[in-house]
């Protein structure tokens, strides 16, 4: 069964960094677009960035574009989101979800999810 | 306020028939598949329909999906219990703010 396992969620202060991972397994990840999509607790799902199965197409949501950069590293099965410059209004459960391809809007597998709290 | 429309909630009693609908324009719906998900609290969400129409294994044709023009809808037939959920359309944006889009998500009682 296809897992994602995301992790460095925390609590941060507004203006500081973190830089989320997800580790992937039992499936070839280089050859899957990957996204993160973010949920405020109680709120709807937003999307965050997507990424290509080689790292060469990358897209983001206009309310992080400039702060946020999206990566990943095939060779470790694992993808990654840089996250700077953190508003308060960046609190929310981070998901890291996997598509058959850059515009197909099929997310078939999600994570579990890491909180992100941006508080002072 | 989320790029598709979905009506916030909806309720209905076990053993009847609903339907959720998710309205865009042409810039996402009316030129890109549309995908459901369904959210039970405290989980993440969970692909129900792809490509306007198709279930992954696993998904019981209690569920289905279409498309017609720039609005897409998810219907549920001979609602149980646990059907009660958030459910949530997806679909690409081809606009200038390239990228995927979620409607604001349906809160379902099943009453």
């Amino acid at each position: 069964q296809v897992q994602l396992v995301e992790s460095g969620g925390g609590v941060v202060q507004p203006g500081r960094s973190l830089r989320l991972s997800c580790a992937a397994s039992r499936f070839t990840f280089s050859s899957y677009t990957m996204h993160w999509v973010r949920q405020t607790p109680g709120k709807g799902l937003e999307w965050v960035a997507v990424i290509s199965y080689d790292g060469s197409e990358k897209y983001y949501a206009d309310s992080v574009r400039g702060r946020f950069t999206i990566s990943r590293d095939n060779a470790k099965n694992t993808l990654f989101l840089q996250m700077n410059s953190l508003r308060i209004e960046d609190t929310a459960v981070f998901y890291c979800v996997r598509a058959p391809g850059l515009r197909v809007p099929k997310f078939d597998y999600w994570g579990q999810g890491t909180l992100v709290t941006v508080s002072s | 306020q989320s790029v598709l429309t979905q009506p916030p909630s909806l309720s209905a009693v076990p053993g009847q028939k609903v339907t959720i609908s998710c309205s865009g324009s042409n810039s996402n719906i009316g030129n890109n598949y549309v995908s459901w998900y369904q959210q039970l609290p405290g989980t993440a969400p969970k692909l129900l329909i792809y490509e306007n129409n198709k279930r992954p294994s696993g998904i019981p044709d209690r569920f289905s999906g279409s498309k017609s023009g720039t609005s897409a809808t998810l219907g549920i037939t001979g609602l149980q219990t646990g059907d009660e959920a958030d459910y949530y359309c997806g679909t690409w944006d081809s606009s200038l703010s390239v990228g995927v889009v979620f409607g604001g998500g349906t809160k379902l009682t099943v009453l």
